[in-house]
């Protein structure tokens, strides 16, 4: 029944080494997200994708980047992790018809970097 | 620019204790108030989603309900099992959703 997938749930890496996160969705929506939270704090739009055209939030760091080869699956790249961008990440999705759908988001992956 | 709070920031119950949550906005223009319940090390879930003021819904043993000005999640008879961060978002006009920091609820037995 999983409906929002992220792998891995837990990922370590280190100082400056890239780092891919994948999520990918059965219910066929056409928009996916990517949040950043950080412990305690509210989740941080970090970008999103409707349908292919890739809308970038303003304060989003360049060392993010994201890719969505198909309706199903999105990544988030990080070309060069540094100590703060340690966090929970989070994939969504929504339907896409109204502009105000619901948002179905995924388990999240742990980045932690040393 | 959009904000959304949310008080208290903890809650700490015990079961049987009935008690709400609050979440107030300041947008321009409300296309919705979602409301999601997150565990620890998960994320969040969908509870429910109110569209215009005087609007409610139920699940369980919460009920939301929504003003021009806030969000209300009442909790009654709270578990055990419902000791989560309670988070609130809103969609403005722009349609991006803005979340507030969230209600961390502690019910004991």
């Amino acid at each position: 029944d999983a409906m929002v997938i992220q792998n891995p749930r837990y990922q370590v890496t280190q100082f400056g080494k890239p780092v891919t996160l994948s999520c990918s969705q059965t219910l066929n929506h056409n928009v996916m997200y990517w949040y950043q939270q950080k412990s305690s704090q509210a989740p941080k739009l970090l970008f999103h994708y409707y349908d292919k055209d890739f809308n970038n939030e303003a304060d989003t760091p360049d060392n993010f980047q994201s890719r969505r080869p198909n309706t199903s699956f999105c990544f988030l790249d990080i070309r060069s992790p540094g100590l703060g961008d340690a966090a929970m990440y989070l994939c969504a999705t929504s339907s896409g018809g109204t502009g105000a759908d619901t948002q179905y988001f995924g388990p999240g992956t742990r980045l932690t970097v040393l | 620019e959009d904000q959304v709070t949310q008080s208290p920031e903890a809650l700490r119950l015990q079961e049987g204790e009935s008690s709400s949550l609050n979440c107030s906005y300041t947008v321009s223009g409300l296309r919705g108030l979602f409301w999601y319940r997150q565990d620890p090390g998960k994320g969040p879930e969908f509870l429910f989603t109110l569209y215009s003021a005087g609007e409610e819904k139920e699940k369980e043993r919460l009920k939301a309900t929504l003003t021009k000005k806030e969000s209300f999640l009442h909790i009654t008879a709270p578990k055990p099992e419902d000791s989560a961060t309670y988070l609130c978002a809103a969609i403005p006009n722009d349609y991006k959703l803005s979340f507030g920091a969230g209600t961390t609820v502690t019910v004991r037995a």
